[in-house]
């Protein structure tokens, strides 16, 4: 069974700039989160999105932003980038419902990540 | 702001010992508790989860919960160098708008 994919691995841009990842979840999964993960600072909430509408989201401003399409899979998009973006994003997925465990979606599977570089 | 601390470590125990690695949360709402492991260069992966007071195993790993502290560990034992790497430990409120939040995490090395 495949994994969580992302792309690109890497990706390099310049101040100002947009950015936009790609993530496509575990086959039958329909949820879908978004980490930024920068050094020293651990692993930040930016987005959830589940059944293609925008659930959640973490502390960071309107420029970022994303969408999850019909199939499941989802994209981050960065505006205007700047030099404090330059972090590994992460996608994770997992189903979403209530187990006899408790919510399903608390437990997720991560992607490799994209390493966003700004210049 | 919810908060979720982690001594950043590094953890250095020998081959065999017990690691102990722990964590602190802020909100007292807070219901389910996880750990992941993040070897370097790689994503999270979930090791673990605990939603009540006192221990839970699963092989050599143990989570311990304490709601009153707000405090969560996690026990590796019989420790191997294979189990060198970066665990997190994250925090959810129970329900399904999804609030996990994560910590810094610890960086563990084992010793041959």
């Amino acid at each position: 069974e495949a994994g969580v994919t992302q792309s690109p691995t890497h990706l390099i841009k310049t101040r100002g700039q947009q950015a936009t990842l790609r993530c496509s979840p575990i086959s039958g999964h329909t949820s879908v989160y978004w980490y930024q993960q920068a050094l020293g600072l651990g692993l930040q909430f930016l987005l959830w999105y589940d059944e293609g509408e925008e659930r959640n989201r973490g502390n960071f401003p309107p420029r970022f932003s994303g969408r999850q399409f019909p199939n499941y899979s989802s994209e981050l998009n960065v505006n205007a980038l700047e030099l404090e973006d330059s972090a590994l994003y992460l996608c994770a997925s997992s189903p979403t419902g209530q187990g006899p465990l408790g919510w399903t979606n608390e437990k997720l599977f991560f992607g490799s990540g994209t390493q966003l570089s700004v210049l | 702001q919810k908060e979720v601390e982690q001594n950043s470590g590094p953890l250095s125990v020998p081959e065999g010992a017990i690691a102990s690695l722990n964590c602190t949360y802020s909100d007292r709402g807070s219901q389910s508790f996880f750990w992941y492991r993040q070897y370097s260069g790689k994503s999270p992966e979930l090791i673990m989860f605990i939603y009540s007071n006192g221990d839970k195993e699963d092989g050599r790993f143990t989570a311990q919960l304490n709601k009153a502290s707000q405090y969560v560990s996690l026990l590796i034992r019989d420790s191997q160098p294979s189990d060198s790497a970066t665990y997190l430990c994250a925090v959810n409120e129970w329900g399904s708008n999804y609030k996990l939040t994560f910590g810094k995490g610890t960086l563990l090395t084992v010793n041959p």
